[in-house]
């Protein structure tokens, strides 16, 4: 089993709707973090969590909510989804050692 | 906050050498990253500078000189699997440890 899981792997929504994206971990890890990446483009930072009772805003929060449901789970929502959210979305989670460990990443399609 | 920069595209020749190069602005410098990820998958993790010099791992090795504010990743013997984008990261230690992307290399090997 993959260390890092997000849910669902694809998903096309239509402009306006509200879409959950999940994240589950099994490294016992306390941070845990939601990337966005645009084609070309570097992972950018939406929102972090160091642990259950504790959310910070990233580089690009506007449009975007978090829920940090349990240690090992931490949830993405787009309020109201708009085309621009168009991306690949990526969760990760570090120990507060050297490397973090993704998931697989969700391809995200608002039309 | 933090400027990451790092070429946009590379192309080099099947058992060639490439060095990559990443300057970056940061306050509390703490780690510098490499991560290689192929196209519509996770980033993997390659290596991790924090001290000045250089570590090698195989055929990639990874350089740090942190009074330049410079890394540069070293692949060495290309091979056509190593055609993928590479991802600088910096991790600061006044930013909760979190890590901080560049917009990531595409390198193209050819035969």
């Amino acid at each position: 089993d993959a260390d890092v899981t997000q849910t669902p792997r694809n998903r096309i929504t239509k402009t306006g709707k509200r879409i959950m994206l999940e994240c589950s971990q099994t490294k016992g890890h306390d941070r845990m973090y939601w990337y966005r990446q645009d084609p070309g483009l570097g992972l950018r930072l939406i929102y972090y969590s160091f642990d259950v009772k504790d959310i910070n805003k990233g580089e690009i929060s506007d449009g975007y909510s978090v829920s940090r449901q349990a240690q090992a789970k931490f949830s993405l929502s787009l309020e109201s989804a708009i085309p621009n959210q168009t991306a690949l979305y990526f969760c990760a989670t570090t120990g507060g050692g050297t490397e973090a460990f993704f998931g697989q990443g969700t391809r995200l399609t608002v039309v | 906050g933090q400027n990451i920069d790092q070429p946009t595209e590379m192309t080099a020749t099947e058992g060639a050498i490439v060095q990559i190069n990443c300057t970056y602005q940061t306050s509390g410098f703490n780690g510098l990253f490499w991560y290689q990820q192929h196209a519509g998958e996770a980033p993997t993790f390659l290596s991790y500078n924090v001290l000045d010099g250089l570590e090698e791992k195989g055929r990639f090795s990874s350089f740090l000189s942190r009074s330049k504010g410079y890394s540069y990743l070293l692949l060495k013997e290309l091979q056509m699997k190593d055609s993928a984008s590479y991802l600088c990261a910096v991790r600061e230690d006044n930013a909760g440890n979190m890590l901080t992307f560049g917009g990531g290399t595409r390198l193209m090997v050819k035969p």
